[in-house]
């Protein structure tokens, strides 16, 4: 089945920063990758998702870049605010089994 | 609408006792999925349906069971609790775009204590 690995699992960046969050999945049929954000107590919500036949997507300060061949891809947030910090998860799905398999979860900590 | 809406919110259990957790949503969505979240392992999959009558296994079913016996519901069981099953449940639904994309709409979580 699918594994995905998600890096670091903590990040503290200062307000204004970027921040990078990356991730590695093993089956090469995965073609559909989305990041979800907790907030303490909170349930997990989609922040932004790529498919397989794009490299890269923006929307406003954060993007996604995916990496095919390297089985990779990374989640960037510019400008970070005091109201970034949470828990981001990775995932991975291919269209034969729809069940997202997520990443351990990094939690980042913006520090105004 | 209410979206997924879990029930119950917080429950603790004595080992060996059984209890049931139950995902309903509003949104006609095909797919259902019960994950469980520990720190520091993510969210991990028990269970999930891909319609009315249908359920697959994840990467820990053990320990679990499923239903769904009507699309709207999605029931989870734990025949004989054990402390290795405290953990928060999150049950979510799906519909798939026609570009492939799978958007997950969770609920608010059920934490469960086993003693």
């Amino acid at each position: 089945g699918e594994n995905v690995e998600q890096h670091p699992s903590t990040l503290s960046v200062q307000e204004g920063d970027s921040a990078v969050i990356k991730c590695t999945y093993s089956d090469s049929a995965s073609n559909y990758f989305p990041w979800y954000k907790q907030e303490l107590g909170k349930r997990p919500q989609l922040i932004i998702d790529i498919r397989s036949n794009v490299g890269e997507k923006k929307d406003q300060r954060i993007a996604v870049t995916l990496n095919k061949t390297a089985k990779h891809f990374s989640l960037h947030i510019t400008e970070t605010q005091p109201e970034d910090s949470a828990v981001y998860f990775c995932a991975a799905s291919n269209t034969g089994r729809r069940a997202l398999t997520f990443g351990s979860g990094t939690r980042l900590q913006v520090q105004p | 609408n209410a979206g997924v809406t879990q029930t119950p919110k917080f429950r603790v259990l004595k080992t060996g006792q059984s209890m049931t957790l139950l995902c309903a949503q509003d949104m006609n969505h095909e797919y259902m999925y019960w994950y469980r979240q520990d720190p520091g392992m993510g969210l991990r999959l028990i269970h999930y349906s891909v319609g009315e009558g249908t359920t697959a296994k994840g990467e820990v079913p053990d320990g679990y069971n499923v239903s769904r016996l009507k699309k709207q519901n999605f029931l989870l069981g734990l025949e004989s609790a054990a402390p290795s099953q405290t953990s928060v449940y999150f049950c979510a639904s799906s519909y798939a775009t026609a570009s492939g994309a799978n958007v997950l709409t969770f609920g608010a979580g059920s934490r469960l204590t086993v003693l």
